[in-house]
């Protein structure tokens, strides 16, 4: 079964609102998860890593204040996507685990189209 | 800084063709390698990974990936393959706790 939830699945909003977006560990911790998007016919990137605890360290080019990740528990991570825009609209995915030889696992995804 | 590279974009092949899709990353110090596959309208699902020990990986539905550490490849292969691959393949490195993705080979398998 799935060990890591995202939530919701699917998100349809008018342009402006801001997104929330869960992604959690169901069954161990994880002081570190990963948030990703990935654009049609596109590989996933890499936005974010989440740090239990900690300010979330961003990759090159995604902006934090627009991205806000907060990682409150060991099993929870969320990604806000404030004032969202069409060009917000995107697949994001995140997962957890993978230290220590232990495997990667991924959410479902949450598809989020910004009208 | 991590970077993954695969080579092939597309790959158009017949039925019980053999398969390889090449892959190069680069980072200083030690990986763990995976191949994902993800199948039209569904998620990414894990192949095959490396993290150490015999560098012949063998993976689910008949996949296998060799890692050579001199070239900083982590080539997937096939010997046949079926129209049930058609698929995007991706390759990704882990380094210093993050992942990182290839751009992703289309695979499309003509019946």
């Amino acid at each position: 079964g799935a060990v890591v939830s995202q939530h919701p699945s699917r998100v349809i909003c008018k342009s402006g609102t801001s997104v929330k977006i869960e992604c959690r560990s169901l069954d161990f911790q994880a002081t570190t998860m990963f948030w990703y998007r990935q654009f049609p016919k596109q590989s996933l990137m890499l936005m974010a890593t989440s740090n239990e605890g900690s300010k979330a360290t961003y990759e090159q080019g995604v902006e934090k204040d627009k991205f806000l990740i907060n990682h409150a528990s060991l099993t929870l991570s969320t990604l806000t996507v404030t004032s969202a825009h069409p060009e917000d609209s995107s697949f994001y995915i995140c997962s957890a685990g993978g230290q220590n030889n232990q495997p990667q696992h991924f959410g479902d995804g949450t598809r989020l189209s910004i009208l | 800084a991590q970077s993954v590279s695969q080579h092939n974009h597309h790959v158009i092949l017949s039925e019980a063709a053999s398969l390889e899709l090449g892959c190069n990353y680069s980072y200083g110090g030690t990986v763990n390698l995976f191949w994902y596959v993800q199948y039209p309208g569904q998620h990414l699902q894990l192949l095959l990974k490396y993290f150490s020990g015999d560098p012949l990986v063998k993976g689910i539905k008949g996949f296998e990936a060799e890692f050579i550490k001199s070239k900083f490849s982590f080539n997937l292969r096939k010997p046949s393959v079926q129209w049930s691959d058609t698929a995007e393949y991706f390759c990704a490195v882990r380094g210093s706790f993050k992942t990182i993705f290839g751009a992703g080979t289309r695979l499309f398998v003509k019946a």
